[in-house]
């Protein structure tokens, strides 16, 4: 099993560029989530989707947008890159009490 | 105030020590707790989950006292593997609603030979 996948693991994006990073999940879970890290933050929930076909603001969505694809997939894009959004980017996804990690995307906004 | 609070540590123990890591949350709603170790550069995994009446699991111990809001972790015997950092984790949400998860900034543990 995959478990949980994330592309691309690196990422330099100029100011005012845009970029998608995929997610997917091979576990058949319903929700899934993305979160951004940054030193002495903690991880912080920038939108998640309860099921296929819903999507929700997190604590930090000003700046991204997100599609559920399908059940395994969801993405997260980036309109218009600004430098506070350098940061690495987790996608994530549930049962019912465990949440499970892709491994990362370090993205550098410059 | 940070709706769950660490001490980022961090913490330098030696081999076979015993360290206990402390975590403080905010919303009385909450209903489920957990830890997370997150090696350097990796994704977060879950260690543990937290009931109220205290569980173990091998050098490990967690305890959650609901009325004062605090979750504990205690690690015992300490191996240079457990250098990683803990995130303590709470869950406000309900499963339908999306299992919201809310995440401390994270204790790191650094054991030395």
């Amino acid at each position: 099993n995959a478990g949980v996948t994330q592309t691309p693991k690196f990422q330099v994006l100029k100011t005012g560029q845009s970029m998608t990073l995929q997610c997917a999940q091979d576990m058949n879970h319903n929700s899934m989530y993305w979160y951004r890290q940054d030193p002495g933050m903690g991880l912080r929930l920038i939108y998640y989707s309860a099921s296929e076909g819903t999507t929700d603001k997190g604590e930090v969505p000003n700046g991204y947008n997100v599609s559920r694809l399908n059940k395994r997939e969801f993405s997260l894009r980036l309109e218009s890159a600004a430098p506070s959004q350098t940061s690495v980017y987790f996608c994530a996804s549930s049962t019912l009490w465990e949440q499970y990690f892709g491994p990362g995307t370090r993205l550098t906004v410059t | 105030r940070k709706e769950v609070e660490q001490d980022p540590g961090p913490f330098n123990v030696p081999e076979g020590a015993t360290v206990a890591f402390n975590c403080t949350y905010s919303n009385s709603a909450s209903q489920s707790f957990f830890w997370y170790r997150q090696d350097c550069r990796k994704e977060p995994k879950l260690l543990m989950s937290v009931y109220s009446s205290g569980n173990e699991d091998g050098r490990f111990t967690a305890q959650l006292n609901r009325a004062s809001q605090y979750i504990s972790l205690l690690i015992r015997d300490s191996k240079l593997s457990d250098s990683a950092t803990y995130l303590c984790v709470v869950n406000i949400g309900s499963y339908n609603a999306g299992n919201m998860l809310t995440f401390g900034g994270g204790t790191r543990l650094m054991v030395k030979p």
